[in-house]
């Protein structure tokens, strides 16, 4: 069965410290894959996707992930943390009419 | 620049009343979808249009109903509520085809208490 998993529900970083949020997914084909970003009170904005090629992706805001088939992960990292990143963050993986979306991870930042 | 606009933002129903939430996208995309947000349960789908004139059940349809009224409009509505339909829901559109490809673009929300 197709699936997303997002290990960690909340992660608590320093200001200016790297970040990792994990994300692995299950599917039979080609994965296509998207990080997601909600703030509060608001919709979800699209980060980054992942489609081919460079399994390296950069994504709006400085963020970028990684897809590595062997581990079926696709994790998000930025290098320094901004307080404005505190959100809460969405992996998901489409399929030709639906995605399937993580339970996301909620980020907090301390100054 | 609206992209997908949901309306209304906020609703209190109390147990049994119907209610109809509203979503229009203005970018043309085919495919429309409605979710619902529960804490530690990430989006879960109701239902989605996969272009004007279809609709399909998702993850969680029970309860609900939609209406593709046309190709910027997705409605959804609930009939009899419930408590357990309280949630936030959002509304989103993407253009149809490229198996996938394309992200979705998400409505800023419906906040929906049920008493």
């Amino acid at each position: 069965a197709q699936s997303v998993t997002q290990p960690d529900i909340h992660i608590t970083v320093s200001e200016g410290a790297s970040l990792e949020l994990r994300c692995n997914y299950s599917y039979g084909a080609t994965p296509y894959l998207f990080w997601y970003v909600q703030s509060p009170g608001q919709g979800l904005q699209l980060l980054l996707k992942y489609f081919s090629g460079d399994t390296l992706v950069q994504g709006i805001k400085g963020f970028e992930a990684e897809f590595k088939r062997s581990q079926s992960s696709f994790n998000l990292r930025k290098p320094s943390v901004h307080w404005s990143d505190a959100a809460e963050y969405f992996c998901a993986v489409a399929g030709t009419y639906k995605y399937i979306f993580g339970t996301g991870t909620r980020l907090k930042v301390l100054a | 620049n609206a992209g997908v606009t949901q309306t209304p933002k906020f609703q209190v129903l109390k147990t049994g009343q119907s209610m109809t939430l509203q979503c229009a996208q203005d970018m043309n995309h085919n495919s429309m979808y409605w979710y619902r947000q529960d804490p530690g349960m990430g989006l879960r789908l109701i239902y989605y249009s996969a272009s004007e004139g279809t609709t399909d059940k998702g993850e969680v349809p029970n309860g609900y109903n939609v209406s593709r009224l046309n190709k910027r409009e997705f409605s959804l509505r609930l009939e009899s509520a419930a408590p357990s339909q309280t949630s936030v829901y959002f509304c989103a559109s993407r253009p149809f085809g490229d198996r996938g490809r394309q992200p979705q673009h998400f409505g800023d929300g419906t906040r929906l208490s049920i008493l």
